[in-house]
């Protein structure tokens, strides 16, 4: 009974490449988030959607694009593949609406770009 | 915006001795301050949350401080166990969803 679940857990792949990540939440949450953890395990936020829309984009490059096709869902899309983008990427859920509570994880996604 | 800064970075002790991580935050509008456990090879866990209108909250062995007019807050592990051996992380959040986190502590508890 996986709470957020991500999918692959593993992913190696040449520059230049485009790959997608992709979460699923079973918690009835109405906002999921997307973090990147760097190799000094430094965790920052990417994005966060509330019922399918975008409410945080943190500064980051036009070549990562989440994608929630309803609100269970929120997929990371990653364009034209750079060394400098292998992290582990976390995707969350939480019950939004304004008081904030608890955020739960999924197992990650490690990401090396070779 | 906000920064949030946590120390130590590692952190070694005994079995049965207390640990203590400590955080500071820039933004005074910050309002929700959990931490979290990560073990190897998974994603991070809630251990215990606090917020802004509580200075002090127990769970077990663990227990979070926090001072509101210094910008600080503190996590307590009382009685470590070898399972207590992870990352812990710090965070603070303004109700926006958007947890700005510290930088991590290593926890290495030694049987």
């Amino acid at each position: 009974d996986t709470a957020v679940s991500q999918t692959p857990k593993y992913l190696v792949t040449q520059m230049g490449n485009d790959k997608s990540i992709k979460c699923e939440q079973n918690l009835g949450h109405d906002t999921m988030y997307w973090y990147k953890q760097d190799s000094k395990k430094f965790l920052k936020i990417m994005f966060s959607y509330n019922n399918k829309e975008l409410i945080i984009n943190e500064t980051v490059p036009n070549r990562f694009s989440p994608k929630s096709p309803d609100k269970a869902h929120l997929n990371l899309h990653i364009n034209s593949l750079e060394l400098g983008d292998s992290a582990v990427y976390f995707c969350a859920s939480s019950q939004g609406g304004g008081v904030w509570t608890e955020a739960f994880f999924g197992q990650g996604t490690r990401l090396t770009v070779v | 915006g906000e920064n949030v800064e946590q120390h130590p970075s590692t952190l070694s002790v005994q079995e049965g001795d207390s640990a203590v991580i400590k955080c500071t935050y820039s933004d005074s509008a910050s309002n929700y301050f959990p931490w979290y456990k990560q073990e190897l090879g998974k994603g991070p866990q809630l251990i215990i949350d606090i917020r802004s209108n509580v200075g002090e909250k127990k769970d077990q062995r663990i227990a979070v401080t926090l001072n509101k007019t210094a910008k600080h807050f503190s996590l307590h592990i009382t009685e470590t166990q070898p399972e207590d051996s992870a990352v812990y992380f710090c965070a603070a959040s303004i109700n926006t969803g958007k947890l700005i986190f510290g930088q991590g502590t290593t926890l290495q508890v030694k049987p």
